[in-house]
C-alpha cells in the first residue's frame, strides 16, 4: 500500500502570501495524484487531478505540480477563504496539512 | 444537480452491523466508480472501499476487509456499505464519493455518522 507524507503539518502564513504544501509518496504514482480542501463541518473539495489539473470551479491561484514520488500544492496568493485543512490523495491519503492564519 | 446523499448512518454496539445508503442523482450513476471514505472525530480522511461502474471490481482497505461489503444498485441509483463487527475504531463519518478520474474525487456527500459505543 502507498503511504503519502505531507510537509509541513502545520503552514502559518497571511493572507496576500504564497502557501506551499508537499506531498511524498512511499512509491511512484506516476501523475496519479489529487489534492483536497476540507473546511470545519464540510466534506472535502476536489482541487486538483491528475497531479496538475484544476478541478471545475477551482480558483486559478491553486497549482499542483510534481510527479512520481515528490508532488507541491501552491497557493500563489491566499485568500481568507483558503485557510483549512489540505490533503493528498492516491487512493489512500496523506495525513493532511493545515494551513492556519498567521 | 449533482449531488450525492448518504443515510443509514447511527449508533451501533460493538460487534453490530449497519448498512450505510449513498443515493445518487444529477448524472448517469452507472457509468462511475464509487468509494466510500471516512473521517474519526478530529482525525484525518481514510479511505475505505472502492467499486466499479458495474459492479464486478471491489476494493477494500486492509482495515476493514473481511468485515464491510461495498455493492450497488444501478437501476436504483444507489451505494451501499455493508459493515459488520463493528469497532470502536470504526467510528466516523462515512462519505460516499463519485471518480472523476483514478482515484479523484470529485463529488462528495455530507456524510453520515457512524457511532460505536455500548
Amino acid at each position: 500500500e502507498i503511504v503519502l507524507t505531507q510537509s509541513p503539518a502545520t503552514l502559518s502564513l497571511s493572507p496576500g502570501e504564497r502557501a506551499t504544501l508537499s506531498c511524498r509518496a512511499s512509491q511512484s504514482v506516476s501523475s496519479y495524484l489529487a489534492w483536497y480542501q476540507q473546511k470545519p463541518g464540510q466534506a472535502p473539495r476536489l482541487l486538483i487531478y491528475d497531479a496538475s489539473n484544476r478541478a471545475t470551479g477551482i480558483p486559478a491561484r491553486f497549482s499542483g505540480s510534481g510527479s512520481g514520488t515528490d508532488f507541491t500544492l501552491t497557493i500563489s496568493s491566499l485568500e481568507p477563504e483558503d485557510f483549512a485543512v489540505y490533503y493528498c490523495q492516491q487512493r489512500t491519503f496523506g495525513q493532511g496539512t493545515k494551513l492556519e492564519i498567521k | 444537480e449533482v449531488q450525492l446523499v448518504e443515510s443509514g448512518g447511527g449508533l451501533v454496539q460493538p460487534g453490530g452491523s449497519l448498512r450505510l445508503s449513498c443515493a445518487a442523482s444529477g448524472f448517469t450513476f452507472s457509468s462511475y466508480a464509487m468509494h466510500w471514505v471516512r473521517q474519526a472525530p478530529g482525525k484525518g480522511l481514510e479511505y475505505v472501499s472502492a467499486i466499479s461502474s458495474n459492479g464486478g471490481s471491489t476494493y477494500y482497505a486492509n482495515s476493514v476487509k473481511g468485515r464491510f461489503t461495498i455493492s450497488r444498485d444501478n437501476s436504483k441509483n444507489t451505494l451501499y456499505l455493508q459493515m459488520g463487527s463493528l469497532r470502536a475504531e470504526d467510528m466516523a463519518v462515512y462519505y460516499c464519493a463519485r471518480d472523476l478520474n483514478s482515484y479523484a474525487f470529485d463529488i462528495w456527500g455530507q456524510g453520515t455518522m457512524v457511532t460505536v459505543s455500548s
